[in-house]
């Protein structure tokens, strides 16, 4: 069965990095596009960009422009997504999700991984 | 960039009656690229309608979607207890919308 798997919580200084990474399984890894979604505590769901992991082509939201990098490692069929210059206002939950049957929706999603920005 | 607005906010509904949630988008967006979604608290959404009205894998016939152009629609025939739960609604992969809570009354 197709599962996405994501790394463990973080705890980030403000003006540091994370790389969050994702771990697919259950079906060919460079057939379907990821995308990054994260959610603050309480708040709705803000999508960050997409990658197609056969090209390595990238695309961003205007708002995540110069901070975000989403790379891929096709032998061990994981992607990630590294975010940096943190602030506070960064401290979410970030989800990979696979592109769906309709190419414009996110039909597998992983778990989640909290990242809590803090001094 | 398209903005979504979804109502209203919160639904309160008892088990058995019929939902309508909205989604209102600032300029027309194609129906193959609308999308809705369903949130538990804890839990990664869950993808239930592509393509506005095509229900995705394993999700009951109870959800369906409708609408085109800058209006859409997602209906819960008759809420069942675990239907209580946010629903975005999403375009072209990018944009979700702010989410409509469904509360039970």
């Amino acid at each position: 069965q197709v599962q996405l798997v994501q790394s463990g919580a973080e705890v980030k200084k403000p003006g540091a990095s994370v790389k969050v990474s994702c771990k697919a399984s259950g079906y060919t890894f460079t057939s379907y596009h990821f995308n990054w979604v994260r959610q603050a505590t309480g708040q709705g769901l803000e999508w960050m960009g997409w990658m197609n992991p056969s090209s390595g082509n990238t695309g961003y939201a205007q708002k995540f422009q110069g901070r975000v990098t989403m790379t891929r490692n096709t032998s061990i069929n994981t992607a990630y997504m590294e975010l940096s210059s943190l602030r506070s206002e960064d401290t979410a939950v970030y989800f990979c999700a696979r592109g769906g049957p309709g190419n414009w929706d996110f039909d597998y999603w992983g778990q989640g991984t909290l990242v809590t920005v803090s001094s | 960039e398209i903005v979504l607005t979804q109502s209203p906010g919160t639904l309160s509904l008892s088990p058995g009656e019929r939902a309508t949630l909205s989604c209102r988008a600032s300029q027309s967006v194609g129906s193959t690229y609308l999308a809705w979604y369903q949130q538990k608290p804890g839990q990664a959404p869950r993808l239930l309608i592509y393509g506005a009205s095509t229900r995705a894998t394993g999700i009951p016939d109870r959800f369906s979607g409708s609408g085109s152009g800058t209006d859409f629609t997602l209906t819960i025939s008759r809420l069942e207890p675990e239907d209580f739960a946010v629903y975005y609604c999403q375009q072209y992969g990018e944009t979700f919308g702010q989410g409509t809570k469904v509360e039970i009354k």
